[in-house]
């Protein structure tokens, strides 16, 4: 079965510092990968997708992602947080039909952007 | 192009009631899934309809079910509604069944249902 782990449920930066929130998968497949936005009371917004082309993903708002398959991770990254980046990540994985569902959602990580 | 609706965004019902929510997808689409999100459980899948038939369930009692219109439209409902169905119901569509592919979803605003 396949299953995503966000290591943080919680991280919290100072504004114009990096970003790095740790999502690991277990896939039996060769994964999609995508993280998901949520701004309070708002619905979810792709932030980027991994679909077994390059290893490196650039998204939305300067966020990018690295696969690494050897580790079975899927970091989210962004060089310099803003105050508008405070919101909950989610670590998605595609079960591609199986049991589970389509989309398999980690727990979220909410992130805080101190001034 | 429009994005993904959802109708009501609000809720309040009581329980043993029944409730029947609305999700138009973006136009184009005809994959429309369905999640459940409580701070509990996290999200969770409900299902997913792809030309009017669903092709993919997840762990919910049968008291959740919905169905998909010739236009892609979709509704879930859930019957004899307990305090354990409060929550954020998202609503999200795509291209293609996404069950079987790596189409991004795109998310609706969500129903946040309150039963009393």
């Amino acid at each position: 079965a396949q299953s995503v782990t966000q290591l943080d449920s919680h991280v919290s930066v100072s504004e114009g510092t990096p970003v790095l929130l740790r999502c690991n998968y277990s896939s039996s497949y060769s994964p999609s990968l995508f993280w998901y936005v949520q701004h309070p009371n708002k619905g979810l917004q792709l932030l980027l997708k991994y679909t077994s082309a390059a290893t490196l993903v650039k998204g939305i708002n300067g966020f990018e992602a690295e696969f690494k398959k050897s580790e079975t991770s899927f970091h989210l990254t962004k060089p310099s947080a803003h105050m508008s980046d405070a919101a909950e990540y989610f670590c998605v994985v595609s079960d591609h039909g199986g049991s589970q569902g389509n989309l398999i959602f980690g727990k979220g990580t909410k992130l805080s952007v101190k001034p | 192009k429009a994005g993904v609706t959802q109708t009501p965004r609000y809720l309040i019902k009581t329980r043993g009631q029944q409730v029947t929510l609305s999700c138009s997808p973006i136009s184009g689409h005809r994959s429309v899934s369905w999640y459940q999100q409580t701070p509990g459980q996290g999200l969770q899948f409900l299902f997913e309809y792809f030309s009017e038939t669903q092709r993919n369930k997840g762990n919910f009692p049968g008291r959740f079910s919905g169905r998909q219109f010739s236009n892609s439209r979709s509704e879930m409902n859930v019957s004899t509604l307990e305090l354990g169905d409060s929550a954020l119901y998202l609503c999200a569509s795509s291209h293609g069944l996404a069950a079987k592919s790596s189409y991004e979803q795109y998310f609706g605003p969500g129903t946040r249902l309150t039963v009393t």
